[in-house]
């Protein structure tokens, strides 16, 4: 158990579909993180959220909408993706922003037909 | 800017043979090193972390690692490896803000 929680766990979804994927942390963090996993390439930053503000935004086209109600919970909004969005999307957390030790959660496989 | 470089995407060891992953850096100052593993479908798990003091650390499952500053590098190691530590292993820097990850070196043990 990390710790960590991400609904769901698949996702299928048409390139007009809006969905969003959830994520949840019970460990106390203030930090929340989005990843995006491809195959055969390393893990990419997509979004850093301390304290509920976001700190960062790697050059992430619009089409994905990051929202952080409150340190336990992040959001990312997807509309209109493309099929190169297909991915494993990853949650982590950590204490505090800048404190290096990340904690992942399991991932949403996300396929855009 | 940091960077992590995994030299071996695929790796075949024995079961109950020993285990090394290699892991080079790049980074100015004195860097915080992670090694993370992932199974197929799920997400990364944290093997162990070095920010400073000894060397060689300790991590779960049975691994440890050790940090050569001249070599810039923080390999991982394993006496015995067993079938369950098939994976996807990752080595990662970070300099406090964000974590760099490798491209990953994928671990089959073969019985």
């Amino acid at each position: 158990e990390t710790g960590v929680t991400q609904t769901p766990r698949h996702l299928v979804m048409g390139m007009t579909n809006k969905k969003s994927l959830k994520c949840e942390q019970h460990l106390g963090h203030n930090a929340m993180y989005w990843y995006k996993q491809s195959a055969k390439k390393p893990l990419e930053l997509m979004f850093v959220y301390s304290l509920e503000e976001r700190v960062e935004n790697n050059s992430v086209p619009s089409r994905f909408s990051p929202e952080c109600p409150n340190s336990s919970h992040l959001f990312l909004h997807l509309h209109t993706l493309q099929p190169e969005d297909s991915a494993l999307y990853l949650c982590a957390s950590s204490q505090d922003f800048g404190e290096g030790t990340q904690y992942f959660g399991p991932g949403t496989r996300l396929t855009v037909l | 800017a940091q960077s992590v470089t995994q030299p071996d995407i695929h790796i075949t060891v024995s079961e109950g043979a020993s285990l090394e992953l290699r892991c080079n850096y790049s980074y100015g100052a004195t860097p915080y090193l992670f090694w993370y593993v992932q199974s197929p479908g799920q997400g990364l798990q944290l093997l162990l972390k070095y920010f400073s003091g000894d060397t060689l650390v300790q991590g779960i499952k049975g691994f440890e690692a050790e940090f050569k500053r001249s070599q810039s590098s923080f390999n991982l190691r394993k006496p015995s490896v067993h079938w369950s530590d098939a994976a996807e292993y990752f080595c990662a820097v970070g300099d406090g803000n964000k974590l760099v990850f490798g491209a990953g070196t994928i671990l089959r043990v073969k019985s």
